[in-house]
Formats: C-alpha cells, structure tokens, sequence
C-alpha cells in the first residue's frame, strides 16, 4: 500500500512565521504534489515536482515555495505566513495516473 | 483550459437510497483520464477510480458504478443502496495524457450525508 505521510495533522502559526510543510511517501513515486483544500474551491495545485530538485508552479504558487532534496520528501514553504493562507493542506504522490494523498495538515495562521 | 463542474454541493438521501453524483468536464486534449476520489470526515483523500477517454465502458464494483459519456462530457457517479459510511465528500477530477508528471485539475466537490 502507498503511504504518504505529513508531518502534522493540526498548526497554529503568527503571522509573519516561516512556515514548513512536510511530506513524505513510501513508494518511491516520481511525482509529488501539494495542494490546498478551502470550502467551495475544491484543491487547488500550489506546486508539483517530478523529480529530485525540480519543481513547477501549480495553478496559486503565489506566497510560497517548495523543496525537494530527496526522492521520497517534498516540503512546502510559506516564507511569510499570512491569515488568508489559513487551509487545509494536501501532499500527494503519484507514479503514473491516479494520486494517492496523505492526511492532511489543517494550517490556521493568527 | 481543463475544468471540472460538480454542480450539486451537497446531497442528503436516506439509507438504502440510490444516489448519482453527477461530474461535467471540459478538455482539449482527445487524450484524458478522469478520476473520482472520497474524502470521508478523516481527511484522507481516497482513490476510486480512474477511466481513460478511450473506455467508455460502464464499470461496476459492488455497490459503486460510473456512467462515461464522450458525447456529454460527463463521467457521473452512482451508489447504490447507500449506506451511512458512503457519507463523504466525493471529488471528480481530470487529467491530461501522462507526461512529465500529471497534474489533477479538481472539482469543488460534493458532499453526500446518508442518514437512518
């Protein structure tokens, strides 16, 4: 079974913190991808990699950043958090088509 | 552009009910994957299904079956006999052909409460 895991389910961060996202995946998967869930606007794609190094902006990179440095973690940087970047937070990791997704961390910024 | 319409936001039935949830699309490509995903209350999106645009074929499993139609752009989704632990929201989402890496392009969702 594919496994991907995010470092924290529940954050609270100040406006203004540096903010790290983790996600790790198990199945040696190429591609990984996060995105933010809000209600009424489905996911949306911040950033995709699809390998070690490489990255793409996804449809609302604005305000962010990613990192990948080894094949099985991707990390999203919110380099300066803000209120409106207050979501739900996805990682997913695919090999060829369909996309397994971790758990999710619910970010709330004050 | 590739969108993806799921214009019911949210669905109640009755336990042992049929229900469809319906997904509308729009794509250039002739060459596309559609998916369904569930988000139960845990958070976790959960794979369905995935069909190419060149199986229109039915497919069936167990309680769960999808109707593809080229002609109306629309992949819906049926349960039947629903059962309380069907309540999630359920995601309808597109692909373009695999490339470099294949980006998802999601609906809005619809949640569905099954309730006794």
């Amino acid at each position: 079974d594919v496994k991907v895991t995010q470092s924290s389910r529940y954050l609270v961060k100040r406006t203004g913190e540096k903010v790290f996202l983790e996600c790790v995946q198990d199945m040696d998967h190429e591609n990984m991808f996060w995105y933010r869930q809000d209600p009424g606007l489905g996911l949306r794609l911040i950033y995709f990699s699809y390998d070690v190094k490489m990255k793409e902006k996804g449809d609302i990179p604005e305000g962010y950043s990613v990192s990948r440095e080894k094949k099985e973690r991707f990390s999203l940087i919110l380099e300066s958090a803000s209120t409106n970047q207050t979501s739900m937070y996805l990682c997913a990791s695919s090999l060829y088509f369909e996309q397994y997704f971790g758990p999710g961390t619910r970010l709330t910024v004050t | 552009a590739q969108k993806v319409t799921q214009a019911q936001t949210e669905i109640s039935v009755v336990e042992k009910e049929d229900v469809t949830l319906d997904c509308v699309y729009e794509t250039r490509d002739t060459t596309y994957y559609l998916f369904w995903y569930k988000q139960p209350p845990s958070g976790e999106l959960v794979f369905l299904i995935r069909r190419n645009s060149f199986d229109e074929q039915n497919e069936i499993s167990g309680r769960y079956s999808w109707n593809f139609q080229k002609s109306t752009s629309s992949f819906n989704f049926t349960i039947t006999a629903s059962q309380v632990v069907d309540s999630a929201v359920y995601f309808c989402a597109l692909s373009e052909a695999p490339g470099t890496a294949s980006k998802l392009t999601f609906g809005t969702g619809t949640r569905l409460q099954v309730t006794l």
